[in-house]
């Protein structure tokens, strides 16, 4: 099982800043890294997949992997309300079954 | 909506019942993944499907969870002999191969 972890929450960020998530994870040979949205009492939601060294943009979500650290985040630019809820960040070798860390709860101060 | 289905959106069940639960993936992808998360946790995984064939179990499931996905459509896992340890939100996903999942809603189970 690969062992995910992630900062510990919650994080309180005000409207308009930039919200930091971290994320470390155990198994060398692991391929795929994704970010996942999950509001209370909801299932979660893919909003980033990243595959190679750098970063990846969309929107206002930028996504970072470094392989050699094993060390994947997320940054989410421009804080909204919107954006407050849990970030899990999942884990996978190639075969897309993911190991998921515990997340990140971030709220959004308006 | 073309997204993954799950029913029952809840369950409460008395300890000791059997529940089974129903999964409708996304139409073209022939990958399905059934994962349990519970308060505070991320989701955990319990088995996937590529089509038909059930290619991985958790050695971490017990014996009274069984899944199934006949003909490669849609997919059911079935509990034995509920216990309170296995009230939790069960979610499906599915993909293509060598392509993100996607959840659908989840089943929220309450064994009382």
């Amino acid at each position: 099982q690969k062992e995910v972890e992630q900062n510990s929450g919650p994080l309180s960020v005000p409207e308009g800043a930039i919200a930091s998530l971290n994320c470390t994870y155990s198994d060398r040979g692991s391929q795929s890294f994704f970010w996942y949205r999950q509001y209370s009492g909801k299932s979660p939601e893919l909003i980033m997949s990243i595959y190679s060294n750098g970063d990846k943009e969309d929107g206002r979500f930028t996504a970072q992997l470094n392989k050699a650290s094993q060390y994947v985040s997320l940054l989410i630019r421009d804080s909204q309300p919107s954006d407050s809820a849990t970030y899990l960040c999942a884990v996978s070798g190639g075969d897309y079954k993911l190991s998921f860390g515990a997340g990140t709860t971030v709220t959004v101060r308006a | 909506d073309t997204g993954v289905s799950q029913n029952p959106r809840h369950k409460i069940t008395k300890r000791g019942q059997n529940v089974t639960f129903r999964c409708d993936p996304i139409s073209e992808h022939n990958r399905l993944y059934w994962y349990r998360q519970t308060l505070g946790q991320g989701p955990e995984f319990l088995t996937y499907f590529q089509n038909e064939a059930q290619l991985e179990k958790s050695r971490l499931l017990s014996d009274r969870f069984s899944a199934e996905r006949p003909k490669g459509s849609f997919s059911t896992l079935e509990i034995q002999r509920t216990e309170q340890g296995d009230s939790a939100m069960y979610l499906c996903a599915s993909s293509l191969v060598s392509e993100e999942a996607f959840f659908g809603q989840g089943t929220r189970l309450t064994v009382v």
